[in-house]
């Protein structure tokens, strides 16, 4: 079974409206991380955000916010204010377990494109 | 820091060559991970690392894979003889285990490996 799965292949919004990505994660751990990254076309692999499953307040990083539902399982990454360089692949990733440091599994990722 | 630093960025080989990919983890982080991106499947990963020893290479594809940490600073992915399937971005990662604490995996910029 898929650990993350996230529903939308590709999104669009305009630039400077706020846009949601989706992500619901399956896990029978009372503790793990989510995390959200980006990559650009470039390439790389940027760390967004982390919310930790004992934490009760959502996580915000300046424009990213996570709307943690933990009872649905769902994780969602809002982007506010949306820009041009925004334009990227979006994934969401989990670690289980209470140690910190088991691997990241990854969903397959959503390509959001900002429209001028 | 530099950051997580893989060489080379790209490579193009012919199958049946040997491939070797070369990881330098951020000084002190006690974890290395390497992934296999690729469209059909995503980020998966194949191996990683704490402390300078193998924990879990279920994710290696097939005995054609190995990988080594010889030390700290220093990993190899390394695919003998290389096949056409096996053209994907390789990305190295490395994290620090703080112990209940946010420990994203900070990545490589990633090697593109095209076999042909």
């Amino acid at each position: 079974a898929q650990k993350i799965t996230q529903t939308q292949p590709g999104m669009f919004v305009q630039e400077k409206e706020a846009v949601t990505l989706d992500c619901t994660y399956d896990t029978s751990d009372q503790s793990y991380g989510l995390f959200w990254y980006k990559q650009p076309s470039s390439g790389e692999m940027i760390f967004l955000i982390y919310q930790g499953s004992y934490d009760e307040q959502n996580a915000t990083e300046g424009r990213y916010s996570l709307n943690f539902q933990k009872a649905r399982k769902s994780a969602n990454l809002v982007i506010s204010a949306s820009q041009l360089g925004d334009s990227a692949m979006y994934f969401c990733a989990m670690r289980e377990g209470p140690s910190g440091n088991t691997p990241l599994v990854f969903g397959k990722g959503t390509r959001l494109s900002v429209i001028a | 820091d530099a950051g997580v630093i893989q060489s080379p960025r790209h490579e193009v080989t012919e199958m049946g060559q040997e491939v070797t990919l070369r990881c330098k983890p951020i000084s002190g982080h006690d974890y290395l991970f390497w992934y296999r991106q690729t469209m059909m499947r995503g980020l998966e990963l194949l191996i990683y690392f704490n402390n300078n020893v193998p924990i879990d290479d279920s994710g290696m594809p097939e005995d054609r894979f190995s990988a080594k940490m010889p030390n700290a600073s220093f990993s190899t992915l390394k695919i003998q003889p290389s096949e056409p399937r096996d053209s994907a971005v390789y990305f190295c990662a490395s994290s620090l285990d703080y112990r209940g604490m946010n420990t994203e995996a900070f990545f490589g910029q990633g090697t593109r490996l095209t076999v042909v």
